[in-house]
C-alpha cells in the first residue's frame, strides 16, 4: 500500500522568512496530494491540494509543488506569520474518476512554529 | 451550513471497557471515513463508507473495532473491549460522493480517547 514520508517533524522560522515542507510517497499511481493544516485544539482544514497533471500550484503566500518522476511534492509557505504557526500534514490518494471517494494516506505531519 | 461533528470529544475508559464513538457528517455527504491518529504519528485510514455500506475497511486494526452507519446518516465507532494502544485521536470526514476525482473531505474535531 501507499507510504508517505514528511519532514521535517518540526520547523522553527522567524516572522517573515519562508517554511519548506517535503513529502514522498511510494505509490506512483496516486494522483491526488492534498495538505491540511491544523491548529491546536481545532480540526483539520484543507489548505491547498494539487493533481498529478499539474506541477505547481499558488495560493497566496502558499504554493506547493509536485514532481511525480521522484515523487515528492511540498509545500512552501511565504513571509510567515503568527497564525501560520500549526501542525501540517501531507496526504496522498488515488482518485478514480467513477469512484465515490477514496481514502487519504497522511504524513506524520510537521509542528511549525513561527516566532515573532 | 454545519461541519462533521463528532461526540464525545473526550473519553477517558479504563482498559476492558467498552467506548462508543459517534460522528454526524456534513448533511448530504454520502462519503464518510473514520481516521485514528495514534501517540502524535500520522493520522492513519481506518474505513470509509458509501452511504450505509463499507467500500473500504482495510484500515481497521482488530474486530475489536466495529464501525456502523445505519440509514446512511451518521456513524458510531464501537471499540469493544478497549487495549491501551487504542487510545488516540480518532477523527472523521465527509465528502460528497460524485464523477470526478476531486471531492475534499471536511474533518471532525476528533474524539480524543484514553484507555487507562
Amino acid at each position: 500500500g501507499e507510504n508517505v514520508e514528511q519532514h521535517p517533524s518540526t520547523l522553527s522560522v522567524q516572522e517573515g522568512d519562508s517554511a519548506v515542507i517535503k513529502c514522498t510517497y511510494s505509490d506512483s499511481a496516486s494522483n491526488y496530494f492534498p495538505w491540511y493544516k491544523q491548529e491546536l485544539g481545532k480540526r483539520p482544514q484543507l489548505i491547498i491540494d494539487i493533481r498529478s497533471n499539474v506541477g505547481e500550484k499558488k495560493d497566496q503566500r502558499i504554493a506547493v509543488t509536485l514532481n511525480k518522476t521522484a515523487k515528492h511534492f511540498s509545500l512552501h509557505i511565504t513571509e510567515t506569520q503568527p497564525e501560520d504557526s500549526a501542525v501540517y500534514f501531507c496526504a496522498a490518494s488515488i482518485r478514480e474518476i467513477k469512484a465515490a471517494g477514496n481514502k487519504l494516506t497522511f504524513g506524520g505531519g510537521t509542528r511549525v512554529l513561527v516566532k515573532p | 451550513e454545519a461541519g462533521v461533528t463528532q461526540f464525545p470529544s473526550h473519553s477517558v475508559i479504563e482498559k476492558g471497557q467498552t467506548v462508543t464513538l459517534r460522528c454526524d457528517p456534513i448533511s448530504g455527504h454520502d462519503n464518510l471515513y473514520w481516521y485514528r491518529r495514534v501517540m502524535g504519528k500520522e493520522i492513519k485510514f481506518l474505513l470509509h463508507f458509501v452511504k450505509e455500506s463499507k467500500q473500504d475497511e482495510s484500515g481497521m486494526p482488530n474486530n475489536r473495532f466495529l464501525a456502523e452507519r445505519t440509514g446512511g446518516t451518521y456513524s458510531t465507532l464501537k471499540v469493544q473491549p478497549a487495549e491501551l494502544e487504542d487510545s488516540g485521536v480518532y477523527f472523521c470526514a465527509s465528502s460528497q460522493q460524485r464523477q470526478g476525482p476531486y471531492n475534499e473531505q471536511f474533518f471532525g474535531p476528533g474524539t480524543r480517547l484514553t484507555v487507562l
